[in-house]
Formats: C-alpha cells, structure tokens, sequence
C-alpha cells in the first residue's frame, strides 16, 4: 500500500522561505512516476503547485514558478518543497501526491496545514 | 490558468443520483481526454475515483461514473449514499505538463 506523508514547520514567517518534506513508503521514488505539491488554501479549492521526477526534472505552475523550487532524495524515498518570499496568501493546507501512469494523482498524504503569520 | 468551474454545492436523497459538472475551456478539458476526480472528506487525504474522464480505479464503486462533452466534464454518482457526503474536485491536464483543479462541490445527502 503506498502511503504518503508530509513534514514541516506549520508556521512559517511572512517573506521567509516554507520548507516541506514528504516521505514515501510503498513505492519507490526512483520508479518511474512523478511525484507532485498540491495545495488547499482555507476556503477554497485545490490548487497544483508542481511535479518532479526522480531525475529532478520538474513542472510547476507558472504562477508560483518563480518562487518554487522541488527536489527529491532518492536515498530517503522522499521529495521536498521550498517556497520563497512567502505571504499571508501562501496559508493552506499543503499535500503531496503521487501522478499515476497517466495524467492523474493515484496516492495523495493527508496534507498539513502552514500557517504565514508574524 | 485559471480555475476550473464547479457548482459549490449540490445535494440528493439517499438512492437517488446526482451529477456535478465541471467547466473548463479549450486549454484544458476540451483539449485534452485526461480529467480526473477526487473525493475528499476535510481531515483526509483526498481519494481518486475517475481519471482519464470515465476510467474507474480498482476498488472504486460503479456507482461513480465520468464523461466529458466540449469544454465541460460531469461526475454522476448514483444510488447516493450517506458516506458519499464529502467535498468532490475535478482536475484537467492543462497542456505543457501543467494541471488545474476546479473549485470544488460540496455534495449533501439528505
């Protein structure tokens, strides 16, 4: 059964950096899926941060691309998100998903809320 | 890319049916045959029940059905159930390796 489950700090200081990781049991990061960042801000809808690859090749919204950089550890089985420049705005439940063959999310972690707050 | 739309809420009678649409445009679900949709219970992790517009994954219920016309996809849910009462999202490949979601229906069973 493939599991996912996403780590961090749950409050991160405007105009700082937010860092998650999420770590992987079940499957291996270094098969041949994508591993993607979705968020929910409170309120609203979902919303596709970006996609990385084991080899490090990544996608990401074009909205968010500026301020988003991925990474994955393939030692750890895990993948990680760094946000820059942060605001009140970036407050949202963060998941992290696994895409299927096909364009799709098969496995998703129960998600963590960060909060931007002084 | 912006959001795709979705009614905030609907609702239905237990055994009756119920379908949510999802508009979108010619970038996105018109473009391209890979919607999906998700169901998610607030607190859990958001579970996948169509993909690929009308494609059910294993183990989930045939009482969850996709289809897609133009620019708008639709999720029926039929026989509605009590535990069907959760927060419903669609989602397209947006061209370029990119996705968008859509806002969300919030489905009541009464």
């Amino acid at each position: 059964q493939v599991q996912l489950q996403e780590s961090g700090p749950g409050l991160v200081r405007p105009s700082e950096t937010l860092s998650l990781t999420c770590g992987v049991s079940g499957s291996f990061i270094s098969s041949g899926y994508y591993w993607g960042w979705i968020r929910q801000p409170p309120g609203k809808g979902l919303e596709w941060i970006g996609n990385i690859y084991r080899s490090g090749n990544t996608y990401y919204d074009p909205s968010l691309k500026s301020r988003v950089t991925m990474s994955v550890d393939t030692s750890a089985n895990q993948f990680s998100l760094k946000m820059n420049s942060v605001t009140a705005a970036d407050t949202a439940i963060y998941y992290c998903a696994r895409k299927g063959l096909s364009y799709y999310f098969d496995y998703w972690g129960q998600g963590i809320l960060v909060t931007v707050s002084s | 890319q912006s959001a795709l739309t979705q009614p905030a809420s609907v609702s239905g009678s237990p055994g009756q049916s119920i379908t949510i649409s999802c508009a979108g445009t010619n970038s996105d679900i018109g473009g391209y045959n890979f919607v999906s949709w998700y169901q998610h219970h607030p607190g859990k992790a958001p579970k996948l029940i169509i993909y690929d517009v009308n494609k059910r994954p294993s183990g989930v219920s045939i009482r969850f059905s996709g289809s897609k016309s133009g620019n708008t996809a639709s999720l029926t849910i039929s026989g509605l159930q009590s535990d069907d009462e959760a927060d419903y999202y669609c989602c397209s490949h947006a061209g370029s390796y990119t996705w968008v979601f859509g806002g969300g229906t919030k489905l009541t069973v009464l």
